[in-house]
């Protein structure tokens, strides 16, 4: 059973691109969240959606960055301008509803983004 | 609101010493408990889980027991080996917390040969 799937594992980009990360959920599963983490702050919770719509954006830590979910299967995260200071490791996640699964969140790799 | 609360790191051991890694919470209601490890350039990954009180969650040598008096999911394992470190996430969840899991801060495990 394929896990969550996230692309690209790794990217570099100069100040000022626009950053595309993509993530491929569970299937079956009707959560998805968005996590970034640096050393600083460690974990965040960015953004999540349930059953593709966003229900909490509060940690979208401003208007550069943007995520959808034009489907069950696909989710987006954008920043545009990336700045050096966007620079983390960025983590899609997925849950399904039910006795079965819980409340188990599920990561991704990650995307390891570097913003020269 | 709603926060969990883990010893912070690094904490360094020898192999075969006992590791204990404080956990507590506090949540509307009684969520379902998580133990995460992260280990180097990974995702993370659940180790193991307890949804109500008094459950025991077990998982490659490691425990954890929800205790609803003392709001806590302590993790423990007997004796560690190298391969154990990572870092450690305690998190907690469920309907009252609108679907998400609310993630403490990670707590940093070196064991030494």
């Amino acid at each position: 059973d394929a896990g969550v799937i996230q692309s690209p594992r790794h990217e570099v980009t100069e100040m000022g691109q626009e950053v595309t990360l993509r993530c491929k959920p569970i299937s079956g599963h009707d959560y998805l969240f968005w996590y970034r983490q640096t050393m600083m702050r460690g974990l965040e919770l960015l953004i999540y959606f349930n059953n593709n719509v966003p229900i909490d954006d509060s940690g979208m830590p401003e208007d550069r960055f943007s995520a959808k979910m034009p489907n069950a299967s696909f989710s987006t995260l954008k920043i545009q301008p990336s700045e050096p200071r966007d620079s983390a490791v960025y983590f899609c996640a997925s849950r399904g509803t039910g006795s079965t699964s819980g409340n188990t969140i599920y990561f991704g790799e990650g995307s390891w983004l570097t913003v020269v | 609101g709603d926060s969990v609360t883990q010893m912070e790191g690094p904490v360094t051991l020898s192999e075969e010493a006992f590791l204990t890694i404080n956990c507590t919470y506090t949540a509307t209601g009684y969520p379902s408990l998580f133990w995460y490890v992260q280990y180097p350039g990974e995702g993370l990954q659940l180790l193991l889980k307890a949804t109500k009180a008094d459950d025991k969650g077990s998982n490659k040598g490691f425990e954890a027991t929800y205790r609803k008096e003392t709001t806590s999911f302590h993790l423990e394992k007997g004796s560690v080996q190298v391969s154990d470190s990572a870092v450690y996430f305690c998190a907690g969840g469920g309907y009252n917390q609108g679907g998400k899991l609310i993630f403490g801060q990670g707590t940093e495990l070196s064991v030494k040969p």
